[in-house]
C-alpha cells in the first residue's frame, strides 16, 4: 500500500521569504514522487517529479523538492515566495508496482504581500 | 496542445436526474483517469483506462456510476440517478503513451466539472 501525508493544512509566509511545504510518504518499493499545484477553480498542474538520480529536483515556477529516503520525505521548497504562489499544493506518490497516484490531503499556501 | 478538455464546466441538476460528464484527453495519451474531489475526502481515483480499456474501476462508488471510453479521444462518466452526495468536482486526467508500470510520466489534469445535485 502507498500513502502520502501532508502534515500542514496551511502554510503562511510573507512575500520574499522562503517557502516550504512538507510531505512524507509510505510505499513498499521505490517511490515515484510528484508535486502538483491547484489554483482556485482550476485543475491540478504538474510542478515536478522525482524518479531516480539527484535527490534535488527542480521544477516549474522556481520550485524545487528534495527527496530524502531515510526520512521518507519529499518537501517542496521555493527560496523566495511570490503572492502568486498562493494556491493548494498536493504531494503524490506512486509505487513502482502500481499505476495509481496516491495524493495527500493538500496544503493551502498563502503568501502575503 | 489544448490540454485535457472537460465539459460541462458546471452542472446543476436535481436529485434523480442523469448526469453525463465528458472528457477529451491530450492527443496521443493512452491512459485516462477520472477523479472526484470533495472537501471531506480530497482527491479520489474513480476509474482508470489504458488504451480505452477500463483497468481498475474499484474507486467507482456505486452502481449508479459508470464510465466509458469508446475511442482514444473521448470518455464519459455517467451518474444515474444522481444524489446530493454526488456533488463534487470531477476531474479527468491523461498521461503519456503505454501506461506501463515502468513509465513514470505525470498526469495532466483537465479544468474539472463542478457538479451540484440539489
Amino acid at each position: 500500500a502507498q500513502s502520502v501525508a501532508q502534515p500542514e493544512d496551511q502554510v503562511n509566509v510573507a512575500e520574499g521569504n522562503p517557502l516550504t511545504v512538507k510531505c512524507t510518504y509510505s510505499v513498499s518499493g521505490n517511490p515515484y514522487l510528484f508535486w502538483y499545484v491547484q489554483y482556485p477553480n482550476r485543475g491540478l498542474q504538474f510542478l515536478l517529479k522525482y524518479i531516480t538520480g539527484d535527490n534535488l529536483v527542480k521544477g516549474s515556477y522556481g520550485f524545487e523538492a528534495e527527496f530524502n529516503k531515510s526520512q521518507t520525505s519529499f518537501h517542496l521548497k521555493k527560496p523566495s515566495a511570490l503572492v502568486s504562489d498562493s494556491a493548494l499544493y498536493f504531494c503524490a506518490v506512486r509505487d513502482l508496482g502500481d499505476y495509481k497516484l496516491s495524493f495527500g490531503a493538500g496544503t493551502t499556501v498563502t503568501v502575503r504581500a | 496542445d489544448a490540454g485535457v478538455i472537460q465539459s460541462p464546466r458546471h452542472e446543476v441538476t436535481e436529485m434523480g436526474q442523469e448526469v453525463t460528464l465528458r472528457c477529451k484527453p491530450i492527443s496521443g495519451h493512452n491512459s485516462l483517469f477520472w477523479y472526484r474531489q470533495t472537501m471531506m475526502r480530497g482527491l479520489e481515483l474513480l476509474i482508470y483506462f489504458n488504451n480505452n480499456v477500463p483497468i481498475d474501476d474499484s474507486g467507482m462508488p456505486e452502481d449508479r456510476f459508470s464510465a466509458k471510453m469508446p475511442n482514444a479521444s473521448f470518455s464519459t462518466l455517467k451518474i444515474q440517478p444522481s444524489e446530493p452526495r454526488d456533488s463534487a468536482v470531477y476531474f479527468c486526467a491523461s498521461s503519456t503513451p503505454s501506461g506501463q508500470l515502468e513509465d513514470v510520466d505525470e498526469q495532466f489534469f483537465g479544468p474539472g466539472t463542478r457538479l451540484t445535485v440539489l
